[in-house]
């Protein structure tokens, strides 16, 4: 089984950069994801991590230790349009198993 | 098709029916997922088809659910005996493969009422 852990809210001032923590155990590690889901819309793609380390893509990068079943998300110069549940999702030797997601809230 | 679609996009049906929400992937995929998720949580695991088999159902709630994948393609996912505690919206997702760098894409979802 899996359990992933991220904080429930999160607020942060537009400009800003925030960092999204998302702890987890698991039995068989495949990689980490992060997906955004924007209310009543669908989970889409942000990141993907497999090896420890760092990966960005834009304003958008992404953490991994293995070591510590840790990852972040960080996000830089936020924007409006941020505001929305960011899920980080385990892949096991069989299944994708997210977590409850963190709400942030982008204010100006 | 361009991506996961999933039908009906709303269900409203009374306790104790039965209903089919139904899933075609993206042409190609392999794996397939389906997900509840309830207003304010994460998508929770339901039950993962690696082509036509069920490779892992162990997030099915109980027998009133059960899941279908005939041919590989399209999936059924299938409620019997609804209760109000099954309402939620039920999504779908595919990828190329189970392993790797391959990420899930989602179709809209269901959104399943049950009165």
């Amino acid at each position: 089984g899996q359990n992933i852990d991220q904080p429930t809210e999160m607020t942060a001032t537009e400009g800003a950069i925030v960092q999204i923590n998302c702890t987890y155990q698991t039995s068989g590690f495949n990689g980490l994801f992060w997906y955004q889901q924007h209310a009543g819309e669908a989970p889409t793609f942000l990141s993907y991590n497999v090896l420890d380390g760092l990966e960005e893509k834009g304003r958008f990068s992404s953490f991994l230790s293995r070591s510590k079943g840790y990852s972040y998300l960080l996000l830089k110069e936020l924007q409006m349009k941020d505001s929305a549940s960011y899920l980080c999702a385990v892949r096991d030797m069989s299944t994708l198993t997210f977590g409850k997601g963190t709400m942030l809230l982008v204010s100006p | 098709g361009a991506g996961v679609s999933q039908t009906p996009s709303n269900k409203v049906t009374e306790k104790g029916k039965y209903v089919e929400l139904r899933c075609d992937p993206i042409s190609g995929h392999t794996a397939l997922y389906w997900y509840r998720q309830s207003l304010g949580q994460g998508p929770e695991f339901l039950i993962y088809f690696q082509g036509t088999g069920a490779a892992d159902d162990s997030g099915l709630p109980n027998d009133r659910f059960f899941a279908v994948r005939p041919e590989g393609s399209v999936s059924t996912l299938k409620i019997q005996r609804t209760e109000r505690g099954d309402s939620a919206v039920y999504l779908c997702a595919s990828s190329i493969e189970r392993t790797g760098n391959t990420e899930a894409f989602f179709g809209q979802g269901t959104r399943l009422t049950v009165v």
